[in-house]
C-alpha cells in the first residue's frame, strides 16, 4: 500500500507564493498520477488538478490557472504544488492523493497553509 | 455552494440505519459518471469508502452500502456504531465544468 507524506505546515502573507511537497514512503510515484485536491470550512473539498509523476503532464481546475503549478522530481521522487498570489481564500489543508481510477484511493497526511497578514 | 448537494448533518442511535443524499444534476451523476464517497474522521485525512456507485474497498464493513439513481446517489450505514461518527463526501465528475466534483459533506452523529 503506498503511503503519502507530505512537508509540513506554512504560514505565509497575502500575495506571497507556497509549494508543497509529496513523497512516497517507500515507493517510487513513477507509476501515478498525483492529483491535489485542497479543503476549507467554507468551500469543502477542491479539486485543483493532477500531474503525471510518469511524464510530467499536468491539468489544472480552471479556476487556479495562471496561479498553481504542480511539478515532478523524478532524482526525489517527489510532486510539488505551488500556488502564488495567495489570498486569505486560499487557506486551506492541501492534500496530495493518488487516484487509480476516477476516485482517490491514497491520501497524503495534508498540509494546512495559512495565508496571513 | 457544491456541485453536489448533500445534507448538512444526519443523526441516528447506535444500531440504527442512516441514509445520505447526494443530489447532482444532468452533467455529472445524471450523465451517468459514476459517484464514490468518503469518511473523513476528525483530524485526519478522508479516506476511499464506496468506489463505482457501491463497491467497497477492502476492509471496508458492509454496513456501508451505495447506491444511484438518476441525477441522486445515496450512502447507507446500517448497524450505525460510535465509530461511524465522521463527515461523509460525495464525489463524481462534471463533464460542463470538467472537473471532478465534491459534494459539501455530511456530517453522521451517532446519538
Amino acid at each position: 500500500q503506498v503511503q503519502l507524506v507530505q512537508s509540513g505546515a506554512e504560514v505565509t502573507k497575502p500575495g506571497a507564493s507556497v509549494k508543497v511537497s509529496c513523497k512516497a514512503s517507500g515507493h517510487t510515484l513513477n507509476p501515478y498520477e498525483i492529483t491535489w485536491v485542497r479543503q476549507t470550512p467554507r468551500q469543502g473539498l477542491e479539486w485543483m488538478g493532477r500531474i503525471s509523476a510518469r511524464n510530467g503532464n499536468t491539468n489544472y481546475a480552471q479556476k487556479l490557472q495562471g496561479r498553481v503549478t504542480m511539478t515532478t522530481d523524478t532524482s526525489t521522487s517527489a510532486v510539488y504544488m505551488e500556488l502564488r498570489s495567495l489570498t486569505s481564500d486560499d487557506t486551506a489543508v492541501y492534500y496530495c492523493v493518488i487516484a487509480v481510477a476516477d476516485y482517490f484511493d491514497y491520501w497524503g497526511q495534508g498540509t494546512l497553509v495559512t495565508v496571513s497578514s | 455552494q457544491s456541485v453536489l448537494t448533500q445534507p448538512p448533518s444526519v443523526s441516528g442511535a447506535p444500531g440504527q440505519r442512516v441514509t445520505i443524499s447526494c443530489t447532482g444534476s444532468s452533467s455529472n451523476i445524471g450523465a451517468d459518471y459514476d459517484v464514490h464517497w468518503y469518511q473523513q474522521l476528525p483530524g485526519t485525512a478522508p479516506k476511499l469508502l464506496i468506489y463505482g456507485n457501491n463497491n467497497r474497498p477492502s476492509g471496508v464493513p458492509d454496513r456501508f452500502s451505495g447506491s444511484k439513481s438518476g441525477t441522486s446517489a445515496s450512502l447507507a450505514i446500517t448497524g450505525l456504531q460510535a465509530e461511524d461518527e465522521a463527515d461523509y463526501y460525495c464525489q463524481s465528475y462534471d463533464s460542463s465544468l470538467s472537473v471532478v466534483v465534491f459534494g459539501g459533506g455530511t456530517k453522521v452523529t451517532v446519538l
